[in-house]
């Protein structure tokens, strides 16, 4: 069965380096997410990405936040100058045609030194 | 505006007897709901979903969730918990749409469900 595959599963940086969080979405998919969940907090949304451009993003996501489709089949999201409280699981999804149904990766866990 | 209240944070049952995870939601459009199940270390997984005319959903591995626009409920149920249930469960609102335009998930706080043998 196709799934979301995302690397590396845990990242650990210094605080004002910058990361990139990798994310293989299922192959015929056309939509494509981030979300995060800070530990004991809620999953968030963070951006949605179809057609080479953002859909929509959330308040979290801002300029230290970047997400590309670099060849057409992976998914990566930059933090440019990580924080201590960018530390989180974060989480990659993709959905297909209908009914904004999603499927989720088993997540990176970024720490932040 | 939408969102989700999972009304217990810890459920705890016996193996083989009932589970009921409570979920209300609130959205000022027509709801997609779903229930997504994370085990440790894992990723979240599909358990259900709602999305049309048939209120009583069945999902995977015997949970089913009825949808109840009167109460605004969604609430899920397994007539018998096994141990490999033991996980956390979110209950999750989205717009319905039948074609996916990227609308981004809204979820509830979790709920952690163990099961004693």
């Amino acid at each position: 069965e196709p799934e979301v595959t995302q690397t590396p599963s845990h990242q650990v940086t210094q605080m004002g380096q910058e990361v990139i969080l990798r994310c293989v979405p299922i192959s015929n998919h056309l939509y494509f997410y981030w979300y995060r969940q800070i530990l004991g907090q809620k999953v968030e949304f963070l951006v949605s990405f179809y057609n080479n451009e953002i859909s929509e993003k959330s308040e979290i996501f801002d300029d230290q936040f970047s997400v590309e489709r670099p060849d057409g089949s992976n998914f990566t999201l930059k933090i440019r100058s990580t924080k201590l409280e960018d530390s989180a699981m974060y989480f990659c999804a993709s959905g297909g045609r209908f009914y904004n149904e999603q499927f989720f990766g088993p997540g990176t866990r970024l720490t932040v030194l | 505006a939408q969102s989700v209240t999972q009304l217990d944070s810890h459920v705890s049952v016996s193996e083989g007897t009932p589970v009921l995870l409570r979920c209300n939601y609130s959205s000022s459009y027509s709801p997609s709901l779903f229930w997504y199940v994370q085990h440790p270390n894992k990723g979240l997984q599909l358990l259900l979903k709602y999305t049309s005319a048939a209120t009583l959903v069945k999902g995977i591995n015997g949970f089913e969730a009825e949808f109840k626009k009167s109460e605004t409920s969604f609430h899920l149920t397994k007539p018998s918990a096994h141990m490999s249930d033991a996980a956390e469960y979110f209950c999750v609102v989205t717009e319905r749409m039948i074609y996916n335009q990227g609308g981004k998930l809204i979820f509830g706080q979790g709920t952690e469900l163990s099961v004693k043998p």
